[in-house]
């Protein structure tokens, strides 16, 4: 049972464009998200997260937002550089944080 | 360097040999966690300690898995009588009471 979903296994953009990641999970309980980028050869890196109390997040370029009703959330790269072409894992835990579930990543490639 | 570091980073091993993986977390961190990650799919919670506490096992880890965090610092993850269905990254996360972990950069484990 895939708790947190990635639709959209690849993604390109051009650079200086937006980037626009989806994430949808299907567990209520869920109420911290996170999201995570990973560069091959080399383990996930914390990128930005949101409590459920927010709908958003920001820092510098990147932003979350978080639709509870439609159990739905967004990462948002504006400016997109080429340096962020990565696979990009939404996750997420329930109060308590012990367990995060990930979703199937999604890769971005950024067109110079 | 006073990251995550896992070893060893690759490791090949016939069937029915037993292998084990060493973690050694961000020192100030009470919270470690394994997670095992196969091509395209995003990392799956394996186990979870605080300190030297095994706090939860995700029923993934069966019985030939084992998992040791003595002294509530470094971690060891033992796959006894390998399978050709182990071969995955294995990685390692570290925590200070918050949801958002540092991760190694993986043990890649083949059973041939």
């Amino acid at each position: 049972d895939q708790q947190v979903k990635q639709n959209s296994p690849s993604l390109s953009v051009q650079e200086g464009r937006i980037s626009i990641l989806n994430c949808d999970y299907t567990n209520s309980m869920f109420d911290y998200f996170l999201w995570y980028k990973k560069y091959p050869a080399e383990g996930p890196t914390f990128l930005i997260s949101i409590s459920s109390i927010k709908d958003k997040n920001e820092d510098g370029r990147f932003t979350v937002f978080l639709n509870k009703s439609a159990k739905h959330l967004s990462l948002h790269i504006v400016p997109s550089q080429p340096g962020d072409s990565a696979v990009y894992f939404c996750a997420a835990s329930t109060g308590g944080y012990q367990k995060v579930t990930f979703g199937t990543g999604t890769k971005l490639q950024v067109i110079p | 360097d006073t990251g995550v570091s896992q070893d060893p980073r690759h490791k090949i091993t016939k069937r029915g040999q037993n292998v084990t993986f060493r973690c050694d977390p961000i020192s100030e961190h009470n919270r470690l966690y394994w997670y095992r990650q196969t091509l395209g799919q995003g990392p799956e919670f394996l186990t979870y300690f605080q300190n030297e506490a095994q706090l939860e096992k995700s029923r993934l880890l069966s019985d030939r898995f084992s998992a040791e965090r003595p002294k509530g610092s470094f971690s060891t993850l033992e796959i006894q009588r390998t399978e050709q269905g182990d071969s995955a990254m294995y990685l390692c996360a570290s925590s200070l009471a918050k949801p958002e972990a540092f991760f190694g950069q993986g043990t890649r484990l083949t059973v041939v």
